[in-house]
């Protein structure tokens, strides 16, 4: 079956833009999560939703927020971007009713001029 | 606050090589570990899922064991390839989905 599906895989914007990154998860999965991940600081946890629902929130300024639809595609958004936002966006399905694992996307990598 | 650690940061073997990625983490509280292994530019890919409530995981070439009482896991790659080169993360989870990702350890296989 398909994977975790993310749209784009490239972009640049410019300070003070926003953006919004998209996550289709493995079909049956209703749980999908976002991270971060930066040169910097490696891998971070952004947020989670499950049937619609925000359930878990990492420590991300309110800039970063992100919804899930009925179908359980999830889209993440950044407003007025910053320099230090360009990063490779990392969203993860997960069947709850199994193990637990997730499996992530290629990611969208975002390029903050 | 979840920390986990990765040793050695970076690893260079020859090719046939068997070797072994560590990862600790400082709050036994977890619901699993997951290691994954992650090519240049591009996104993880799941190697092993460990439960805390099992102490190893076996698939292929790859054994991953779980000891949450010293908060230590280990991977340990038998008779390395080429193909293995890549950057290797443990990742540990408390709830939901929320996981708790080493710095990586990068590792490449010499032909």
């Amino acid at each position: 079956k398909a994977g975790v599906t993310q749209t784009p895989r490239y972009l640049i914007k410019t300070r003070g833009q926003q953006v919004t990154l998209s996550c289709s998860p493995i079909s049956g999965h209703r749980s999908v999560s976002w991270y971060q991940q930066t040169p910097g600081q490696g891998l971070q946890f952004l947020f989670e939703y499950f049937s619609e629902t925000q359930r878990n929130k990492g420590n991300f300024p309110g800039r970063f927020s992100g919804r899930q639809f009925s179908n359980s595609r999830s889209e993440m958004n950044v407003s007025t971007l910053e320099l230090g936002d360009s990063a490779l966006y990392l969203c993860a399905s997960s069947s709850l009713e199994s193990t637990g694992e997730l499996f992530f996307g290629e990611g969208s990598r975002l390029t903050v001029l | 606050k979840q920390e986990v650690t990765q040793i050695p940061a970076a690893l260079s073997v020859p090719e046939g090589e068997n070797l072994v990625l560590n990862c600790s983490f400082t709050d036994s509280a977890i619901y699993n570990l997951q290691w994954f292994r992650q090519d240049p530019g591009k996104g993880l890919t799941s190697l092993l899922l460990i439960q805390s409530s099992q102490r190893e995981q076996t698939s292929g070439r790859l054994n991953a064991s779980l000891d949450k009482s010293s908060g230590r896991s280990t991977l340990y790659i038998a008779a390395s390839q080429p193909g293995d080169s890549a950057t290797y993360l443990c990742a540990v989870g408390a709830s939901g989905s929320r996981l708790t990702f080493g710095e990586g350890t990068q590792l490449t296989v010499n032909p």
